[in-house]
């Protein structure tokens, strides 16, 4: 089995600042994993995701994300932040093998930047 | 691409009515997932079909939910009679091949009970 944790539910940030929202995971076997971002009253939207290849992920909007397969990590970073990138952020993997196509989510973290 | 549809957007019902949630997914997506997601318990998966069929209901909340996939374009999610407990935003996801590309999901449906 797998499981997800997302180590905070909230970030503040002040614009154009750095930061990091940390995933890490539990999982026996060799997994997908994903990041999402729920912008307010919308669905989730796939951010990147990392299958295999280079451990350093680019995705949409300046976010990238670095897989460490000793610690089990898969933390989300952007340099610089904006305003429009406040949301919800969601951590999620599933087996990279089998018919099991069921995403495993973390809780969420809430990413607030201020102004 | 519409991308995932949902209807409706928003639907407001009182206790012990039906209530049917209806998903058109991708064009070519051979999975489809439903999901709700409240501010208690977060996001849950409450069944998923692959090909049309059913294969895991284990996140049904109970015999009051089911959901049906006629086709490859469509599928509902009812529940009867709904609870005020129910309220939520319920999501529907389609993915296609094994899913390694990620969900896309629709804009979702609140759900008000009351």
């Amino acid at each position: 089995a797998q499981s997800v944790t997302q180590l905070d539910s909230q970030v503040p940030v002040f614009e154009e600042a750095p930061v990091e929202l940390r995933c890490n995971y539990s999982s026996s076997v060799s997994v997908y994993l994903f990041w999402y971002v729920q912008y307010p009253n919308q669905g989730l939207q796939l951010l990147l995701k990392y299958l295999s290849g280079s451990t350093l992920v680019k995705g949409i909007n300046g976010f990238e994300a670095e897989f460490n397969k000793s610690q089990t990590s898969f933390h989300l970073r952007k340099p610089s932040v904006h305003i429009s990138d406040t949301a919800e952020y969601f951590c999620a993997v599933r087996p990279n093998a089998g018919n099991n196509r069921k995403l495993i989510w973390g809780l969420g973290t809430s990413l607030a930047v201020n102004p | 691409d519409a991308g995932v549809i949902q209807s409706p957007r928003h639907e407001v019902t009182e206790m012990g009515q039906e209530v049917t949630l209806r998903c058109k997914p991708i064009s070519g997506h051979n999975s489809l997932f439903w999901y709700r997601q409240t501010m208690m318990r977060g996001l849950e998966l409450l069944i998923y079909f692959n090909n049309n069929v059913p294969i895991d209901d284990s996140g049904m909340p109970e015999d009051r939910f089911s959901a049906k996939m006629p086709n490859a374009s469509f599928s509902t999610l009812k529940i009867q009679p709904s609870e005020p407990r129910d309220s939520a935003v319920y999501f529907c996801a389609s993915s296609s091949g094994q899913g390694a590309r990620g969900y896309t999901f629709g804009s979702g449906t609140r759900l008000t009970v009351v």
